[in-house]
């Protein structure tokens, strides 16, 4: 089967760093995305991994470890209108371009 | 900017009706594909599509039909619509291999 795990929910503090976890199970592996979506509206792009290692994008960074089945999405310096929910995203090998999402995290930043 | 344009923010139906939720996209994108979202069940394939007039069946495409006409347009059909298809729905549009890009979703309410 498919399967893809992450939090449900998390707390953080404005300012500070938070990683959220996603570990993935699926019919081969060909890369792995992270969306935001804010409350009411669509999901947006954050990043994406399909080798093994850290991709840096301003204040957002993803990790993909493919033997381990695991990825995390690291935030640094919190802000208020980083709270939204986290989707995870998996391409899997042959699937002609279709994700299976996760069920997202949604990470409240408190002041 | 790209762009991915659902025809109704909000849409009321009633049990019964057959209802049409459109989708458009101006980046020539292959793929098309339609999701719905709901509360602690994440994102859920309904139905994608490679190619003008082609079309793939996802994980829930019991209730539901589509239509891909044009390369463009990628429309979702719920032949008779009943309450339990009360959800957000979400379209989204990629290159073969690249990440989604999606429209700012439809809320439709059957009552």
């Amino acid at each position: 089967g498919q399967n893809i795990d992450q939090p449900t929910e998390m707390t953080a503090t404005e300012g500070a760093i938070v990683q959220i976890n996603c570990t993935y199970q699926t019919s081969g592996f060909n890369g792995l995305f992270w969306y935001q979506q804010h409350a009411g509206e669509a999901p947006t792009f954050l990043s994406y991994n399909v080798l093994d290692g850290l991709e840096e994008k301003g204040r957002f960074s993803s990790f993909l470890s493919r033997s381990k089945g695991y990825s995390y999405l690291l935030l640094k310096e919190l802000q208020m209108k980083d709270s939204a929910s986290y989707l995870c995203a998996v391409r899997g090998r042959g699937s002609q371009g279709n994700l299976i999402f996760g069920k997202g995290t949604k990470l409240s930043v408190k002041p | 900017d790209v762009k991915v344009t659902q025809s109704s923010r909000y849409l009321v139906k009633r049990t019964g009706e057959k209802v049409f939720l459109e989708c458009v996209q101006d980046m020539d994108h292959e793929n098309m594909f339609w999701y719905r979202q709901d509360p602690g069940l994440g994102l859920r394939l309904i139905y994608f599509s490679y190619d003008v007039k082609m079309k793939e069946k996802g994980d829930i495409p019991e209730g539901y039909s589509v239509s891909r006409e044009k390369k463009e347009r990628f429309s979702l059909i719920l032949e008779s619509a009943s309450t339990n298809q009360t959800s957000m729905y979400l379209c989204a549009s990629s290159r073969l291999s690249y990440g989604y890009t999606f429209g700012s979703g439809t809320r439709l309410t059957v009552v």
